[in-house]
């Protein structure tokens, strides 16, 4: 079966900073997707950004981007001039391919940031 | 224009009873999903539905039932609550499975 692991419970980060949340799994699969998702206290679950296992090239999506090592099976949240808009609960997920039924969540790391 | 809307938005009710939380999306997307979130804000898959099929059933109480009367709405009803029910259930949508899921907003439960 799946994990995913978030060593960072909570993290803080003053604004306009950059911040890296961690992220690994475990896996026996080759193809496969990775997600971060971010839950503001809203409680709505908002895709960051995703990325598939066979691509090299990391993700990014303005301010977020990865980091994503398959060998080393980690996958890494890089939130750059960080904004007081960013504070949230953050999930990293993880998919085998085309199947949802292996759809899992890591534990979240919740990330203040300050003004 | 809500993508993926779940009713109630809060939920309380006494141990015993019965209840529904009924979820929509009108994203057009093949397949929807119910999670349970805890206090812990640890987040579970409890069931899919793929074109109104159940492909996922994850090891849940057989008190949770969903239902699929179409493929824009899945509802979940659960039978004979218990305090140990009480959390936060999402309502998720993917337009096929292993694509990214799109949630609804929670819907808060708590069991008395």
């Amino acid at each position: 079966a799946q994990t995913v692991t978030q060593s960072q419970p909570e993290m803080s980060v003053q604004e306009a900073e950059t911040v890296t949340l961690s992220c690994t799994y475990d896996t026996s699969e080759n193809n496969y997707y990775l997600f971060w998702y971010k839950q503001p206290p809203s409680r709505q679950m908002i895709l960051v950004i995703r990325q598939e296992a066979y691509k090299q090239q990391n993700a990014t999506e303005n301010r977020f981007s990865v980091n994503f090592q398959k060998a080393a099976k980690s996958f890494s949240l890089k939130i750059s001039d960080s904004q007081l808009g960013d504070t949230a609960m953050y999930f990293c997920a993880f998919m085998k391919y085309n199947y949802g039924q292996n759809f899992v969540f890591g534990p979240g790391t919740r990330l203040s940031v300050l003004p | 224009d809500t993508a993926v809307s779940q009713t109630p938005k809060y939920l309380v009710t006494q141990m015993g009873n019965d209840k529904s939380i009924k979820c929509e999306q009108n994203l057009g997307h093949d397949t929807m999903y119910w999670y349970k979130q805890d206090s812990k804000k640890f987040l579970k898959i409890m069931f899919s539905y793929n074109n109104k099929e159940l492909i996922i059933n994850e090891t849940v109480p057989n008190r949770f039932s969903p239902k699929s009367p179409d493929k824009a709405h899945l509802n979940l009803h659960i039978n004979s609550l218990e305090l140990g029910d009480s959390a936060v259930y999402f309502c998720a949508s993917s337009r096929r499975l292993g694509v990214e899921q799109f949630f609804g907003p929670g819907t808060r439960l708590t069991v008395l």
